[in-house]
C-alpha cells in the first residue's frame, strides 16, 4: 500500500509566522503534489514537482513556496502565514498510471 | 479552462438503493479518470479507477466511461449508510501530470 504522511494534523499559528509542511512519500514516486482545500472551492492545486528539486506552479502558488531536496520528500513553506490561508492542506504523492494518493490533511489556523 | 462538473447534491438514496453520480469534462484528450471517497474531515480515497470506455467493477463499485459524450460516472449498489460521504471526480489533465477534480457530489444513504 501507498503511504502519504504528513507533519501534524493540526497547526495553529500566527499571522506572520513562516510556515513548514512537510510530505513524505515511500512509493518511490516522482511526481508529488500540494492542494488545498476549503469549503465550496474544492481542491486547488498550490505547487507540484516531478522530480528533485524540480517545481512548477500550480493554480494558487502566491504567498507558498515549496522544497524537494529528495525524492520521498515535498515541503510546502508558507512564507508569512496570514489569516486567508487557514485551510485543510493536503499532499498527494502520484503513481505510474496518473492515480494520486493523499496524505491525511493538514488543517492549518493561522490566527 | 478545463473543467470537471459534478452536481454538488446531496444525493439522498435509502439504504440498499444503487447511488448513481455523475461527472462531466471539457478535455477531450484526458485518459484516466478517477473516483475519490472522501469523509468529512479526512482526506480523500482513490476508489476506483477507468481508463478505456465501458464498466469497471469492484465490489459494489462500477465506474462507466463514455469518452465520446465527455461522461464518467460511479454506481453504488446496495449503499449503505457507512457510503454516506463527498465523491469527488478527477480527470487527468492530457497535456501534463496534473488531475483536475470536480467539487463532489455528497452522498446522503438515508438508514
Amino acid at each position: 500500500d501507498v503511504k502519504v504522511t504528513q507533519s501534524s494534523r493540526y497547526l495553529v499559528k500566527r499571522t506572520g509566522e513562516k510556515v513548514f509542511l512537510e510530505c513524505v512519500q515511500d512509493m518511490d514516486h516522482e511526481n508529488m503534489f500540494w492542494y488545498r482545500q476549503d469549503p465550496g472551492l474544492g481542491l486547488r492545486l498550490i505547487y507540484f514537482s516531478y522530480d528533485v528539486k524540480m517545481k512548477e506552479k500550480g493554480d494558487i502558488p502566491e504567498g507558498y513556496s515549496v522544497s524537494r531536496e529528495k525524492k520521498e520528500r515535498f515541503s510546502l513553506i508558507l512564507e508569512s502565514a496570514s489569516t486567508n490561508q487557514t485551510s485543510m492542506y493536503l499532499c498527494a504523492s502520484m503513481g505510474v498510471s496518473y492515480e494520486q494518493y493523499f496524505g491525511p490533511g493538514t488543517r492549518l489556523t493561522v490566527t | 479552462q478545463k473543467e470537471v462538473e459534478q452536481n454538488s447534491g446531496p444525493l439522498s438514496v435509502p439504504e440498499g438503493a444503487i447511488a448513481s453520480l455523475n461527472c462531466t469534462y471539457s478535455d477531450r484528450v484526458s485518459q484516466s479518470f478517477f473516483w475519490y471517497r472522501q469523509y468529512s474531515g479526512k482526506s480523500p480515497e482513490l476508489i476506483m479507477s477507468i481508463y478505456s470506455n465501458g464498466d469497471k467493477e469492484d465490489g459494489r463499485f462500477t465506474a462507466q466511461l463514455n469518452k465520446a459524450s465527455q461522461y464518467v460516472s460511479l454506481l453504488i449498489r446496495d449503499s449503505q449508510p457507512s457510503d454516506s460521504a463527498t465523491y469527488l471526480c478527477a480527470v487527468n489533465s492530457g497535456a501534463t501530470n496534473k488531475l483536475i477534480f470536480g467539487t463532489g457530489t455528497l452522498l446522503a444513504v438515508q438508514p
